[in-house]
């Protein structure tokens, strides 16, 4: 069966100092991978998506990049984090087909201190 | 502009009781609705899913019901179970396409013993 790990479950970090979240995926191949963030109190907003190694979509401008340097690693990133970076960030996959799920990590809790 | 939204940011049922979670969407060109469910410091996890050519779909104790006509879908969970307590995200997309998926704001169901 498919599992998606996601690391740390908690951060915390200084303004300015950078960032580095992974993801992997196992048990698929050549999945759809996201990372989203989830506002307190409001829905998921997508950031970034890929659908294959080094293919990033930017979803909306802001600090933060993506990279994915292998099929099933997906990597969130910051060179200099802002306060306004806090929040819950989550990784998730899907298959290519049609009226597939996405299916997420555990997420990671980012506070800038 | 909340293309998906959920009304009732909270609601508390007795258990053995039916939940019904309910969700409004203006966007015309959804065709695939989803349910997820999240408990805290915990990732969103698929429920159960819907697309446009049905308008009720089942899986054991979840039940999710579409109107097209008034754009509305509601998850129905019978009997209600304690362990039922979290939030319930409803999410659509056009053309089952996961990237494009919107997730409404989310409710916090209560079942009470």
């Amino acid at each position: 069966s498919q599992t998606i790990h996601q690391w740390p479950a908690t951060l915390v970090q200084p303004v300015g100092s950078p960032l580095s979240l992974e993801c992997t995926v196992e048990g698929t191949s050549n999945p759809n991978l996201y990372w989203y963030r989830q506002a307190a109190g409001r829905g998921l907003q997508l950031l970034f998506y890929s659908v294959g190694i080094g293919q990033i979509s930017s979803e909306v401008p802001q600090n933060l990049s993506a990279s994915r340097p292998q099929d099933r690693q997906f990597i969130l990133s910051s060179k200099k984090l802002l306060l306004s970076d806090s929040g819950f960030y989550l990784c998730a996959w899907s298959s290519k087909q049609g009226n597939s799920p996405l299916h997420f990590g555990n997420g990671t809790r980012l506070t800038v201190t | 502009d909340q293309q998906v939204k959920q009304n009732s940011p909270s609601l508390s049922v007795q258990e053995g009781r039916i939940s019904i979670l309910n969700c409004d969407y203006t966007n015309s060109m959804f065709d695939y609705f989803l349910w997820y469910k999240k408990y805290p410091a915990e990732g969103p996890t698929f429920l159960i899913s819907i697309s446009s050519i049905k308008d009720k779909n089942e899986d054991g104790r979840f039940t999710v019901f579409l109107n097209k006509s008034a754009k509305h879908l509601s998850l129905h969970i019978v009997p209600s179970q304690p362990g039922d307590s979290a939030v319930y995200f409803c999410a659509a997309s056009p053309s089952g396409s996961a990237r494009q998926l919107t997730f409404g704001s989310g409710t916090q169901l209560t079942v009470l013993p």
